[in-house]
């Protein structure tokens, strides 16, 4: 099985601050991206990784960056924090293999709220 | 610009019944199609996926139709069950890149008993 694990479900931030997010996986997957999830507009991509020290902008990159210095970890930061950034957030990961369909492994999310 | 759409936010259907769930999209280089899940307050698990170059896939309760020439593709549970009440995601890749996936915006489905 799987298991892709995010730190926190639940973080509480403050305006300005700066957040870190963590993921974690398993199951030695190249592939690792970070969604947020917001009512009436669905998933959508932050940033991906497909190998240690890759990174490449997604749908909506603006005030977010990633690192990715060791295969199993993709981490989501918030430089300064803002409230609009208050969402969801969703990490996944994926093989990179054709035969693999382009399934993603998701984690349970982080919900953040920025005050 | 959304490039997957989900155009029914919500859809309520009595335990036993068919549930229809439907997906739009306007890309025609995608290559697979997929289906996931979402419960409150966990992340979303995979359900079914079908490639470009079938029409149909079954799995269980579940089966997914594609239309192509329509760019539709939609979701069938029969019967449907109350645990089946969930959020329910649709989703593309393309042929080529780092297999990202373009969601739509999502289907809330309830199941009444």
């Amino acid at each position: 099985d799987v298991k892709v694990t995010q730190s926190s479900r639940y973080l509480v931030k403050r305006t300005g601050e700066k957040v870190f997010l963590e993921c974690v996986q398993d199951m030695d997957h190249e592939n690792m991206f970070w969604y947020r999830q917001d009512p009436g507009l669905g998933l959508r991509l932050i940033y991906f990784s497909y190998d240690v020290k890759m990174k490449e902008k997604g749908d909506i990159p603006e005030g977010y960056s990633v690192s990715r210095e060791k295969k199993e970890r993709f981490s989501l930061i918030l430089e300064s924090a803002s409230t609009n950034q208050t969402s969801m957030y969703l990490c996944a990961t994926g093989t990179g293999s054709p035969l693999a369909k382009n399934i993603q492994y998701f984690g349970a999310g982080t919900r953040l709220s920025v005050l | 610009d959304q490039q997957v759409k989900q155009n029914s936010p919500s859809l309520s259907v009595q335990e036993g019944r068919i549930s229809i769930l439907n997906c739009d999209y306007t890309n025609s280089m995608f290559d697979y199609f997929l289906w996931y899940k979402k419960y409150p307050a966990e992340g979303p698990t995979f359900l079914i996926s079908i490639s470009s170059i079938k029409d149909k896939n079954e799995d269980g309760r579940f089966t997914v139709f594609l239309n192509k020439s329509a760019k539709h593709l939609s979701l069938h549970i029969v019967p449907s069950q109350p645990g089946d009440s969930a959020v329910y995601f649709c989703a593309a890749s393309l042929q080529t890149g780092a297999n990202n996936l373009f969601f739509g915006t999502g289907t809330r489905l309830t199941v009444i008993p």
